[in-house]
């Protein structure tokens, strides 16, 4: 099994829907991310959470929310969706202070949005 | 802002040649962080580069980090058809522990026979 689990994988919708995107992961590590990826741009960070209480935001967090619901899980969502939130969207977790330890990434959601 | 940059964007090669990727960054930091995407997968880890002068080897991959330089290269020795993917470097704020990580755009690597 995955250590670090999306789903869906694959999705599409229209404009103006709520979407939830969900990651859970078993590696026991605090921090969480979600990560953006459009061609030619790389990744971009919309939302980090260090813990259960702390939620902070990244780089393009508008238009994005975000619910640590546990240790485990934290899910993305988007609450009206438009054609340009169509991309490739990472799960990340990390060890808290670990500076020597990579993130680690779950297997992405393919979202469009009509 | 931290601004990363790669280049190439893109490079194709043969096989059995050498090259090497380039990541230049903007704010002074000493983590920096490669990996590896192959199409339509997940980020898998390569590298981790805590300091100046840093060096990790792995297979055909070698990377290094200048700090001086704002400067990380990923050196491909005898490329093989595995290696063909997309690589980006990422770095981290000085100061931070390794969680507020800025992509580069990442290096799509094809290697030809």
């Amino acid at each position: 099994d995955a250590d670090v689990t999306q789903t869906p994988r694959n999705r599409i919708t229209k404009t103006g829907k709520r979407i939830m995107l969900e990651c859970s992961q078993t590696k026991g590590h605090d921090r969480m991310y979600w990560y953006r990826q459009d061609p030619g741009l790389g990744l971009r960070l919309i939302y980090y959470s260090f813990d259960v209480k702390d939620i902070n935001k990244g780089e393009i967090s508008d238009g994005y929310s975000v619910s640590r619901q546990a240790q485990a899980k934290f899910s993305l969502s988007l609450e009206s969706a438009i054609p340009n939130q169509t991309a490739l969207y990472f799960c990340a977790t990390s060890e808290s202070d670990r500076a020597s330890q990579p993130q680690h990434f779950g297997d992405g959601t393919r979202l469009s949005i009509l | 802002e931290l601004k990363v940059e790669q280049n190439p964007l893109f490079l194709s090669m043969q096989e059995g040649k050498n090259y090497t990727i380039y990541c230049n960054y903007s704010t002074t930091s000493d983590r920096l962080y490669w990996y590896r995407q192959d199409p339509g997968k997940s980020l898998e880890s390569l590298f981790v580069l805590l300091s100046n002068g840093a060096v990790k080897q792995e297979g055909r991959l070698m990377a290094s980090l200048d700090t001086k330089a704002r400067l990380s290269t990923l050196h491909i020795t005898a490329a093989v058809h595995d290696l063909s993917a997309t690589y980006f470097c990422a770095v981290d704020i000085k100061k931070s522990s390794g969680d507020k990580l800025t992509f580069g755009t990442g290096t799509r690597l094809a290697v030809r026979p």
